[in-house]
């Protein structure tokens, strides 16, 4: 069965630091969500992207955060630099389509810790 | 702002019991509402959608628009439902997705 990648699955970087994140999503899945999940919270929607265009990146700290899926297939997602409040999980997901109808399948998630 | 509340952070019940799981929603518009699940050790995946008017593993949904709820039940909980429940919603276009900060069942045996 076909599953959303994530790599690294964990992150530990001190702060002012680069990091990255990958995500493979499904393939022929055209839309990618970003999520961040802080310790006891729900995912935050970090960047949706449809194809390789952003859908929506509104509560996505622009001033550090930036994500790319330059051909519509994987997707990164960087912070630079990096600091404390940055430590959470970060989930990505892939739908068949940005409609509410077509499920969205998650990833193992990348635990990043910022020292 | 858009917002979903899960009023209860932890919930236990005994197996056989009841469940109830609440969430409550603000959003301007008609938003759509589901229901994700964690088990241990597994991905957040789907439990039910509010468009599909499904029943899923026992679990039923429904929408009150007054009220602006979508609480989860099941009337007869068992050991393997307790995870991690998460509601959620998004815009009609399937944008602006919510969830709610999460309820962790726990079924007593």
């Amino acid at each position: 069965e076909a599953e959303v990648a994530q790599s690294p699955r964990y992150k530990i970087t001190e702060k002012s630091q680069a990091v990255a994140f990958w995500c493979d999503p499904i393939s022929g899945h055209a839309t990618l969500y970003w999520y961040r999940q802080i310790l006891g919270q729900g995912p935050e929607l970090l960047v949706q992207f449809q194809d390789e265009s952003v859908v929506d990146d509104s509560q996505l700290p622009k001033d550090r955060f930036s994500a790319e899926r330059l051909k519509g297939v994987d997707s990164t997602l960087k912070i630079q630099p990096a600091e404390l409040g940055d430590s959470a999980m970060y989930l990505c997901a892939s739908s068949f389509a940005g409609q509410p109808n077509y499920e969205q399948y998650f990833g193992p998630g990348t635990r990043l810790t910022v020292t | 702002a858009q917002r979903v509340t899960q009023p209860e952070k932890l919930l236990s019940v005994f197996k056989g019991a009841p469940v109830e799981l609440k969430c409550n929603y603000s959003y301007s518009g008609s938003p759509e509402l589901f229901w994700y699940v964690q088990y241990s050790r597994q991905r957040l995946q789907l439990l039910l959608r509010h468009i599909s008017r499904e029943s899923i593993k026992g679990f039923t949904a429904d929408l009150n628009k007054g009220e602006t709820s979508f609480h989860l039940k099941k009337p007869f909980a068992q050991e393997e439902d307790s995870a991690m429940y998460y509601c959620a919603l998004s815009g009609r276009l399937g944008n602006q997705f919510y969830f709610g900060t999460g309820t962790s069942l726990t079924v007593i045996p």
